[in-house]
């Protein structure tokens, strides 16, 4: 089946190590997109890539990276993990002109 | 900037019918949706709309004033299995950016 699928689904990092958070989609979508949901919030967008094109939401933290080699994927990289960015972080996919987004399933972070 | 509320929590009994209200301010509106999503679990669709009215599919139903900047979800015949929190997020463009609100965690009584 078709999917977006987020590794790994939890992952523990300690304060001020990096770590890479992955997203993969077999839908063929051009649109990738990261959030950021925090406990008992709303998804929050950081960025999301069209085509090749990185659109970074003004609000987010430099610490926040993101890579995508090519369609199929794409990384979040938190530079220097802080207590405050433990959260849930939702990949979703979608195709321009269409407004539904997939969402994976999501990897939890917990920061030591 | 963007204003999206909507109720913290709603309890309602199995069998039951509940509405979960929406209100947006936002600099442009394209459409909005509408995601269920469990405890620990990614969001999942379940309706969008993005002309006026009342969309019914099954037991869910989303309505949409554009000139009011209202929509409402509606659930039928609750099950328990409905509890989750239930997202309304607005769309500004078809590019599909969502902006999304708190949430309503709707929890169903036996």
């Amino acid at each position: 089946d078709a999917m977006v699928i987020q590794n790994p689904r939890y992952q523990v990092t300690q304060f001020g190590k990096p770590v890479t958070l992955s997203c993969s989609q077999t839908l063929n979508h051009n649109v990738m997109y990261w959030y950021q949901q925090k406990s008992s919030q709303a998804p929050k967008l950081l960025f999301h890539y069209y085509d090749k094109d990185f659109n970074n939401e003004a609000d987010t933290p430099d610490n926040f990276q993101s890579r995508r080699p090519n369609t199929s994927f794409c990384f979040l990289d938190i530079r220097s993990p802080g207590l405050g960015d433990a959260a849930m972080y939702l990949c979703a996919t979608g195709r321009k002109d269409e407004p539904e987004q997939f969402f994976g399933p999501g990897t939890r972070l917990t920061v030591l | 900037g963007q204003n999206i509320d909507q109720p913290t929590e709603m309890t309602a009994t199995e069998g039951a019918i509940v509405q979960i209200n929406c209100t947006y301010q936002t600099s442009g509106f394209n459409g909005l949706f509408w995601y269920q999503q469990h405890a620990g679990e990614a969001p999942t669709f379940l309706s969008y709309n993005v002309l006026d009215g009342l969309e019914e599919k099954g037991r869910f139903s989303s309505f949409l004033s554009r000139s009011k900047g209202y929509s409402y979800l509606l659930l039928k015949e609750l099950q328990m299995k409905d509890s989750a929190s239930y997202l309304c997020a607005v769309t500004k463009s078809t590019l599909g950016r969502l902006y999304f609100g708190r949430g309503t965690q709707l929890t169903v009584w036996p």
